[in-house]
């Protein structure tokens, strides 16, 4: 069926260091990834996006991979800062144009 | 720019009550338009997208229904409120290739 899930509900870093939130996928025909991130509050800001022909993306301290082998996405956050405490969602566009989102994951920075 | 416009940001109503939220885009032309809905602490969940006028997907069997009366306008209605469901709701547009950009939702609590 369609479904994006993610790993881990909650993730906890320290300042400085490097976040990493995975995010696994079960349709395959899908083209296009997206990561937003959701503040208490408010709606869903996009960070990056990666079409189904690459495996890497790069953007301002964020970094999205793709294996489609294993149906897997991750988003990387370089010197993650206390700004950065939000809830992060994968979504995948599939047949149609729909929008399907995982379930997300808290990233809390500890300072 | 193109820009969205969801009101109202809150909204308390008794259980029976009948429900509109509006959702309008400024700024583009035939745009996929989506309703999404949040429980707390919890993924996106959607509820409808409308690919053109009079053009509506359900996704879920729900208590609600979606309309868009003209190429910008999408509008979640239900005429019976009942407590499941309050959440947060989220209207967002996309192009037909590009990432979807979100409203700042409506805070529903039903009574």
């Amino acid at each position: 069926g369609e479904s994006v899930g993610l790993h881990l509900p909650t993730l906890s870093v320290q300042e400085g260091d490097n976040s990493i939130i995975n995010c696994a996928y079960s349709n395959s025909a899908s083209d296009y990834f997206i990561w937003y991130k959701q503040e208490s509050g408010k709606g869903p800001q996009f960070i990056i996006d990666i079409r189904s022909n690459m495996d890497k993306r790069q953007g301002q301290r964020v970094t999205v991979l793709l294996n489609k082998t294993v149906k897997h996405l991750s988003l990387q956050i370089a010197a993650t800062q206390p700004g950065d405490s939000a809830v992060y969602f994968c979504a995948r566009r599939s047949q149609g144009g729909k929008l399907i989102f995982g379930q997300g994951t808290e990233l809390s920075v500890k300072p | 720019s193109q820009t969205i416009h969801q009101w109202p940001a809150t909204l308390v109503q008794p259980v029976g009550s009948p429900l509109s939220l509006e959702c309008t885009v400024e700024g583009t032309s035939n745009p996929n338009l989506y309703w999404y809905r949040q429980a707390a602490g919890r993924g996106l969940q959607l509820l409808f997208y409308s690919v053109g006028i009079g053009q509506i997907s359900s996704e879920v069997p729900q208590n609600l229904s979606a309309s868009r009366p003209q190429d910008r306008q999408f509008i979640l209605s239900s005429k019976k409120l009942l407590l499941s469901d309050s959440g947060f709701y989220l209207c967002a547009w996309s192009p037909q290739v590009g990432q979807a950009f979100f409203g700042q939702g409506t805070r529903l609590t039903v009574v």
